[in-house]
């Protein structure tokens, strides 16, 4: 089965604590993604990968980063300079590489992350 | 600054009405329009548009794109409870940068 999956599915920190966000596709897809989502605000672009060993700072970047050391693996890690952790954030692939644009984009169930 | 503008931002209506959903943006070097349905958790794909005036269709739900005047519709005709959703309008930019608009929740009454 192809898909894309994220774990936890429910994630509880601390303040303070940095913790990190597993997406892993099988689907042979060169882009991934990372939105956040509040109440209200629709998906919001954290960062994003074209390829292995290359990624883009999203339109919220600052207090998260990001590895793509594997093309089925882009782990989001929330640091404890993010000011408001606590969201919904989802996980998308979709086959857009450098010069092929498809962009329909396939979710993974998503990581609800509550930070007190 | 890349923006995605979605209205209404919330509607509702009975079932069998139907209803038009909007999408504007102003994004540099634009290169697709999508929509998802968003019920749960993930949303799921429904169209993806590249060519200005083509409408995409699949069953009763149908969208088009205006690249002269920056914007897109989708279409639910006769409406159905399952309908009741968040609708998702997406850009793809400069970059493959690909972003959102804050969605449209839409709620049929039987």
């Amino acid at each position: 089965d192809g898909g894309i999956t994220q774990s936890p599915k429910y994630l509880f920190r601390k303040e303070g604590q940095n913790v990190t966000l597993s997406c892993e596709q099988n689907l042979n897809h060169d882009a991934m993604y990372w939105y956040r989502q509040d109440p209200g605000q629709g998906l919001r672009l954290i960062y994003y990968s074209q390829i292995v060993n290359d990624f883009q700072k999203g339109d919220i970047a600052e207090g998260y980063s990001v590895s793509r050391e594997k093309k089925e693996s882009f782990p989001l890690t929330v640091t404890s300079a993010q000011k408001n952790p606590t969201a919904f954030y989802l996980c998308a692939s979709s086959t857009t590489g450098t010069g092929y644009f498809n962009y329909e984009q396939y979710f993974g169930p998503g990581t609800r992350l509550t930070v007190t | 600054e890349d923006k995605v503008v979605q209205s209404p931002l919330s509607l509702v209506v009975h079932e069998g009405d139907t209803v038009t959903l909007n999408c504007s943006y102003e994004v540099t070097n634009f290169r697709s329009l999508l929509w998802y349905k968003q019920e749960k958790k993930a949303p799921t794909f429904l169209f993806m548009l590249t060519s200005s005036g083509i409408e995409k269709k699949s069953g009763r739900l149908s969208s088009i794109l205006d690249k002269k005047e920056l914007f897109s519709i989708l279409n639910i005709t006769a409406t159905q409870t399952g309908d009741s959703a968040v609708y998702l309008c997406a850009v793809a930019g400069r970059d493959d940068k690909i972003i959102f608009g804050k969605g449209t929740r839409l709620h049929i009454l039987p």
